[in-house]
């Protein structure tokens, strides 16, 4: 079955600094891997997905994700960081396209003026 | 395009009534929809996977007679908390898929439904 981890509970930033944001996944064939943002009391925001193709997947909001099969990851960068980004990050993955999406634990970005 | 909505957004009620949230795809037909429930500082759970005009397809453990779901349009989706009581007490989420966006693999979300059972 496949799972996803995201290892930081929280990672805090500078504002203007590179942000990374780290997610690890496991599945027996190819993945569909996802990022997306929550902000308080609201749902779930598409970022940006990885199906096939270049590894370097570039999504909303000046975010990118880099697709790395050998380390099976897919962190998530933002090469200069703002306030606004401050959110809970999710990293989702499922193992085909009618597959259910399987999400990891979040990570809380704190992005410090 | 691909927007999703809930009402309502918040809804506090009595232990043993009943409480139905909507999930609407306002710009698009959604023939599956999924249910989720976050609890505090925890990551989503699938519920339950809604298809038009069919029974849902629920996960190992959550129960279809207190989570009651319907799916009776391609644009309306509802969850029913049967019975509820202080445990039920979450934010559930809802979201769908646009089939006409080319990419069925990316689920869109609505704005959540945090639900307090008193």
């Amino acid at each position: 079955a496949q799972s996803v981890a995201q290892p930081e509970d929280q990672v805090n930033v500078a504002e203007g600094n590179p942000l990374t944001v780290k997610c690890t996944y496991s599945v027996s064939g190819n993945p569909y891997l996802f990022w997306y943002v929550q902000y308080p009391n609201r749902g779930l925001q598409f970022l940006l997905k990885y199906i096939t193709g270049d590894n370097l997947v570039k999504g909303s909001y000046g975010f990118e994700a880099e697709f790395n099969k050998s380390q099976t990851s897919f962190h998530l960068k933002k090469p200069s960081a703002l306030v606004s980004d401050s959110a809970l990050y999710f990293c989702a993955v499922r193992e085909g396209r009618d597959d259910k999406i399987i999400f990891g634990k979040g990570t809380r970005l704190h992005i410090l003026p | 395009g691909a927007v999703v909505s809930q009402h309502p957004s918040r809804v506090i009620c009595k232990s043993g009534t009943s409480v139905k949230i909507e999930c609407r795809s306002l710009d698009f037909q959604a023939t599956t929809m999924f249910w989720y429930r976050q609890f505090p500082k925890q990551s989503l759970m699938l519920m339950a996977t809604s298809n038009e005009g069919s029974k849902a397809t629920y996960e190992q453990g959550v129960e279809k007679d207190k989570f009651l779901i319907n799916h009776a349009s391609l644009t309306l989706s509802t969850l029913t908390v049967t019975s509820a009581h202080p445990e039920d007490s979450s934010f559930y989420i809802c979201s769908a898929e646009n089939p006409t966006s080319g990419s069925t693999d990316t689920q869109y979300f609505g704005p959540g439904t945090r639900l307090t059972v008193l």
